[in-house]
């Protein structure tokens, strides 16, 4: 596989469970990115990983805990969510470099809490 | 308040002719400009960026130009194809050498009609 590969693409949960979303890219990158896209917003930064270090956390509520093993793995760890978390969650990658750069994203999980 | 704004939520074209997606910002530290595309059931995917220090950038099909006194900037797509029917989204950076500080705007949806 190449790119960037998120899994699961949809998953529907009760407001008591716990699940993790998953994220893997495979191009070599140093920095990794959870996104959130709900409808008719911009899309969000929620997190920021450098070299496996997290340099941000833009005011994301603790029920989301992000966790990078390494520099090709990125979790989303989710629980006692609420309907308005509801979203589309993508993650992305980019190597840090000077000068300009751009992300790959994954295709991204449909989240529904029910 | 929103610091990247696409005013536009959707744009039909006809096939073969000038497609013009525009983006306005407000953050006048922006100096890195990216416009991505969304088809549905994917994440975005790079399309084209400008430097501040250019007016214009081209890219097969696709031109970006950049207007920094009017902080504004437009996606070309000419010819348009039916298979440039997707979400567009405009992305600003207020420093190079990083993505950690991209901010997106909403998204223009297109439809090219054949």
């Amino acid at each position: 596989e190449t790119g960037v590969t998120q899994t699961p693409r949809h998953l529907v949960m009760g407001m008591t469970n716990k699940k993790s979303l998953k994220c893997e890219q495979h191009l070599g990158h140093n920095a990794m990115y959870w996104y959130k896209q709900s409808a008719k917003k911009p899309l969000e930064l929620m997190f920021v990983y450098n070299f496996k270090e997290q340099t941000e956390n833009n005011s994301v509520p603790s029920r989301f805990s992000p966790e990078c093993p390494n520099s090709s793995h990125l979790f989303l760890h989710l629980h006692t969510l609420q309907p308005e978390d509801s979203a589309l969650y993508l993650c992305a990658s980019s190597q840090v470099l000077q000068g300009d750069t751009e992300a790959f994203f994954g295709q991204g999980t449909r989240l529904t809490v029910v | 308040d929103q610091q990247v704004k696409q005013n536009s939520p959707s744009l039909s074209v006809q096939e073969g002719r000038i497609s013009i997606l525009n983006c306005d910002y407000t953050n006048s530290m922006f100096d890195y400009f990216l416009w991505y595309k969304k088809y549905p059931a994917e994440g975005p995917t790079f399309l084209i960026s400008i430097s501040s220090i250019k007016d214009k950038n081209e890219d097969g099909r696709f031109t970006v130009f950049l207007n920094k006194s009017a902080k504004h900037l437009s996606l070309h797509i000419v010819p348009s194809q039916p298979g440039d029917s997707a979400v567009y989204f405009c992305a600003a950076s207020p420093n190079s050498g990083g993505y950690q500080k991209v901010t997106f705007g909403i998204g223009t949806k297109l439809q090219v009609i054949p």
